[in-house]
């Protein structure tokens, strides 16, 4: 079974460019996260798509980044315009299902992009 | 305030013995699960382990185990016969709530370097 696909696993912009990365979940797996890592730190959860609709952006900065889903499968997320902190790994994640609280839902992540703003 | 906090920042460990890496938790709702996480050199995160808040016994997997003491909210994730290739951060999360949106909290994180 394929895992989750990102791209690119790189990047390199100046602040104020635009970017975007690409996420191809596994396989039937209805739900999909973006998270930030900042070197130094855990994940933390930008969005989160159940199919094709948003289940949660509360910590996404909505003046500069964005988030798609299209036909629930793959997913784009863009920065526009870039500042010097969102220098960071942005990593994608997919679970079967959403499930809450005690629930099980194992998430699996891709490689992740590195993010470097100059 | 931090809803997970790890408290070790790098442990050392010899190769094939066992470590207990420390994380601690705040939360009020009685529903919730708690994750560890592994992330080696290579940035990927990979799934150790699961201990939801109504188990009765600690999770065990392989190598792993995730000793659960809910009075106290802490979760250690204790490996057993380290390896080399244990050698990577390692986080433990948790997600909250059956009602709403299930954001998973991550903690920031302990380096564990095994050496032979």
């Amino acid at each position: 079974e394929a895992g989750v696909a990102q791209s690119p696993r790189y990047k390199i912009i100046e602040k104020r460019q635009s970017v975007a990365f690409w996420c191809n979940p596994i396989s039937g797996h209805a739900t999909l996260y973006w998270y930030q890592q900042i070197l130094g730190q855990g994940p933390k959860l930008l969005i989160q798509f159940q199919n094709n609709g948003v289940v949660d952006d509360s910590q996404l900065p909505k003046d500069r980044f964005s988030a798609e889903r299209l036909k629930g499968v793959d997913s784009t997320l863009k920065i526009q315009p870039a500042k010097l902190e969102d220098s960071a790994v942005y990593l994608c994640a997919s679970s079967l299902r959403i499930a809450g609280g005690s629930s099980y839902n194992e998430q699996f992540f891709g490689p992740g992009t590195r993010l470097t703003v100059l | 305030a931090q809803k997970i906090t790890q408290t070790q920042p790098g442990m050392f460990v010899q190769e094939k013995e066992a470590v207990t890496l420390d994380c601690t938790y705040d939360t009020s709702d009685p529903s919730y699960g708690l994750f560890w996480y592994k992330q080696p050199s290579s940035g990927e995160m990979i799934f150790l382990i699961y201990q939801g808040s109504y188990d009765q016994q600690n999770a065990t997997e392989g190598r792993y185990s995730l000793n659960f003491q809910k009075a106290r909210k802490s979760a250690n994730l204790v490996i057993s016969a380290s390896q080399l290739g244990d050698s990577a951060m390692y986080f433990c999360a948790m997600r909250e709530g059956d009602g709403g949106s299930y954001i998973p909290t991550f903690g920031r994180g302990t380096s564990l370097i095994v050496h032979p």
